[in-house]
């Protein structure tokens, strides 16, 4: 069965904190996204991949960023959180554009920035 | 700008009823469409997904349909049940683009 793994469920940060949400993804899939979701917005997306170290903003990038060393794995960074950075955080995964049927979701991680 | 817009923020159906989830789009490159079901504290879930090339697929209880030249589509459960109550995105991307576009969402309840 196919998965995409995040690190935590539930965090708590201190303001101005430097945060680090992890994804890792098992189907060998080439595309990896990050979304966060807030009440009245949908889905909103923060940063993408299509490969390795490659990587592209989405429609909010600001005050994040993501690292991708390998494949499976995609982090996302909030350099100095901020409490308008409290949400919910969902990666996401695909193959490329040919096999197109969706993404594979995690369940999510929703951070409190205090 | 939104490109894939959920006019109604929630709606709400008598069980055993037809819930029906309407989504609007505004760009005329998007060829394939999706629908994700979404539970409090969970990820989304793909539910179903239409090509451009069509204009129904069906899968189960849950059936999309797409009318290009209104650049339209919806969702139809039928019957609804109590378990259908959740959060639901229509989303949208281009052929040769992975890139996937989300709407705002509508959340559906299923009344006893």
């Amino acid at each position: 069965d196919v998965k995409v793994t995040q690190s935590s469920r539930y965090l708590v940060k201190r303001t101005g904190e430097k945060v680090f949400l992890e994804c890792v993804q098992d189907m060998d899939h080439e595309n990896m996204f990050w979304y966060r979701q807030d009440p009245g917005l949908g889905l909103r997306l923060i940063y993408f991949s299509y490969d390795v170290k490659m990587k592209e903003k989405g429609d909010i990038p600001e005050g994040y960023s993501v690292s991708r060393e390998k494949k499976e794995r995609f982090s996302l960074i909030l350099e100095s959180a901020s409490t308008n950075q409290t949400s919910m955080y969902l990666c996401a995964s695909s193959l490329p554009v040919e096999d197109n049927y969706g993404y594979t979701f995690g369940s999510g991680t929703r951070l409190t920035v205090v | 700008d939104q490109q894939v817009k959920q006019n109604s923020p929630s709606l709400s159906v008598q069980e055993g009823r037809i819930s029906i989830l309407n989504c609007d789009y505004t760009n005329s490159m998007f060829d394939y469409f999706l629908w994700y079901k979404k539970y409090p504290a969970e990820g989304p879930t793909f539910l179903i997904s239409i090509s451009s090339i069509k204009d129904k697929n069906e899968d189960g209880r849950f059936t999309v349909f797409l009318n290009k030249s209104a650049k339209h589509l919806s969702l139809h459960i039928v019957p609804s049940q109590p378990g259908d109550s959740a959060v639901y995105f229509c989303a949208a991307s281009k052929n040769r683009d992975d890139k996937i576009i989300f709407g705002k969402g509508t959340r559906l309840h299923i009344l006893p």
